[in-house]
């Protein structure tokens, strides 16, 4: 059984920029969501994925936006990045329809923004 | 209505301590509310959770207490240990399959435990 794998670990973008970040789901799992957790901070919901559609949304703006793929894979988009968006994103995956509340979680990719 | 407030930010104790990290919430509508361990440069990993149909719930060194009426939930460690030092986060959610990927978490609680 593998675990939840996220892409890329570390990165560096200006302000302004796109940036893509890319989940793959444990085995199993059909559901994938999406946190940001900045530093010091517990973790926020940006947004879940099932069956490929968006299934909930936290407060964040439109330029945050996401898919998932058939095998359940998932991205993070992006788009003109702000320094505020400097955090660590992690993806957790989960098993809709048999819910015991627990997320798998990646050990993140930590994007900052200059 | 959607916050989660944990306490304290930060905690040290003795090894064999037993350190208590606090949470509130307000949505009476949360129905399970999970703790969670974070070690530095790895993902939060589920520790214990616990639904408001019960008042205590014990897996191995871990007890959560839960106050339905005061909306409030606590996470004890007994026998504490170094290996315990980590950051650890309480979280609250509504359940059901739709619900599976939104959890609501505290601010953290960093534990350092003494040898």
């Amino acid at each position: 059984e593998t675990g939840v794998t996220q892409s890329p670990t570390h990165l560096i973008k200006t302000r302004g920029q796109q940036v893509t970040l890319r989940c793959s789901s444990q085995s199993g799992h059909n559901t994938v969501s999406w946190y940001q957790q900045a530093l010091g901070q517990g973790p926020q919901f940006i947004f879940q994925y099932y069956r490929e559609e968006e299934n909930g949304r936290g407060n964040f703006p439109p330029r945050f936006s996401g898919l998932q793929f058939p095998n359940y894979s998932s991205e993070l988009n992006v788009n003109a990045l702000e320094l505020d968006d400097s955090a660590l994103y992690l993806c957790a995956s989960s098993l809709a329809g048999q819910y015991t509340g627990e997320l798998f979680f990646g050990e993140g990719s930590r994007l900052t923004v200059l | 209505q959607q916050q989660v407030k944990q306490s304290p930010q930060s905690l040290i104790v003795q090894k064999g301590g037993i350190p208590i990290i606090n949470c509130a919430y307000e949505n009476t509508a949360f129905d399970y509310f999970p703790w969670y361990q974070q070690f530095p440069g790895k993902g939060p990993a589920l520790l214990i959770a616990i639904r408001p149909d019960v008042s205590e719930k014990k897996e191995g060194r871990f007890t959560i207490s839960f106050n339905k009426s005061a909306k409030q939930f606590s996470l004890h460690i007994m026998d504490s240990q170094p290996g315990d030092s980590a950051t650890y986060f309480c979280a609250a959610t509504r359940g059901g399959s739709s619900n599976t990927g939104k959890l609501i978490f505290g601010q953290g609680t960093t534990l350092q435990v003494k040898p």
